[in-house]
């Protein structure tokens, strides 16, 4: 199984300021038949289940501002989060699904300071 | 709008079934795969099965093999997760999802499952 690590656990930013996320895979989530990253970001606000936010590691989705973005290949990501805005408070997950499993990292609880 | 609910939670003991059922409506749901996830309480999110657009292929996460089973009626557009043999480790909020290949664009509001006596 593919093991994700996120850190840190828990982040808390000013508003305006930048958040980095940090996702590890314990194996290449890049497929060699493709050169594609099989990663994903999700953000998780209260009460509601979670959001796409990119995909393929860098893409973002349609209406998903721009202060987000993906980047890292093979077993290291991150998501930034350029000027962080009171909307952004939410748990961030990474998410592999490159094989199965699929597998989740643990979580990244971002709050305004 | 995508809408995907969930149902077919509660309450039910150790070694009883439950049928969970999850309805879109707002994309074409016949075009895309689609998976359950469950988050346990206290725990992160687990993938537990998805299925292909036709139907003809399925996996699991090693914990619910055997017990398990995926299915979908598309003229229905309902996805379904047939569970037995549960267990307390399988107490948590379901969620159907769909998307892309196992890219997962969609989730539902999810459905509480608690397995106890």
């Amino acid at each position: 199984d593919i093991v994700m690590t996120q850190s840190p656990d828990s982040l808390a930013v000013s508003l305006g300021e930048r958040a980095t996320i940090n996702c590890k895979s314990s194996q290449t989530v890049l497929s060699s038949s493709n050169n594609k990253n099989y990663l994903a970001w999700y953000q998780r606000k209260p009460g509601q289940s979670p959001k796409l936010l990119i995909s393929w590691a860098s893409t973002r989705e349609s209406g998903v501002p721009d202060r987000f973005s993906g980047g890292g290949s093979g077993t290291d990501f991150t998501l930034t989060i350029s000027s962080v805005q009171a909307e952004d408070v939410a748990v961030y997950y990474c998410h592999h699904y490159h094989s199965s499993p699929l597998t989740f990292g643990g979580g990244t609880n971002v709050e305004i300071k | 709008e995508v809408q995907l609910v969930e149902s077919g939670g509660g309450l039910v003991q150790p070694g009883g079934s439950l049928r969970l059922s999850c309805v879109e409506s707002g994309f074409n749901f016949r075009n895309h795969y689609m998976t359950w996830f469950r988050q346990a309480p206290g725990k992160g999110l687990e993938w537990v099965a998805n299925i292909n657009q036709d139907g003809s292929d399925k996996a699991y996460v090693e914990s619910v093999k055997g017990r398990f089973t995926i299915s979908r009626d598309n003229a229905k557009n309902s996805l379904y997760l047939q569970m037995s043999n549960l267990r307390g480790e399988d107490t948590a909020v379901y969620y159907c999802a769909g998307g892309q290949g196992w890219l997962t664009r969609y989730w539902g509001q999810g459905v509480l499952v608690t397995v106890s006596s």
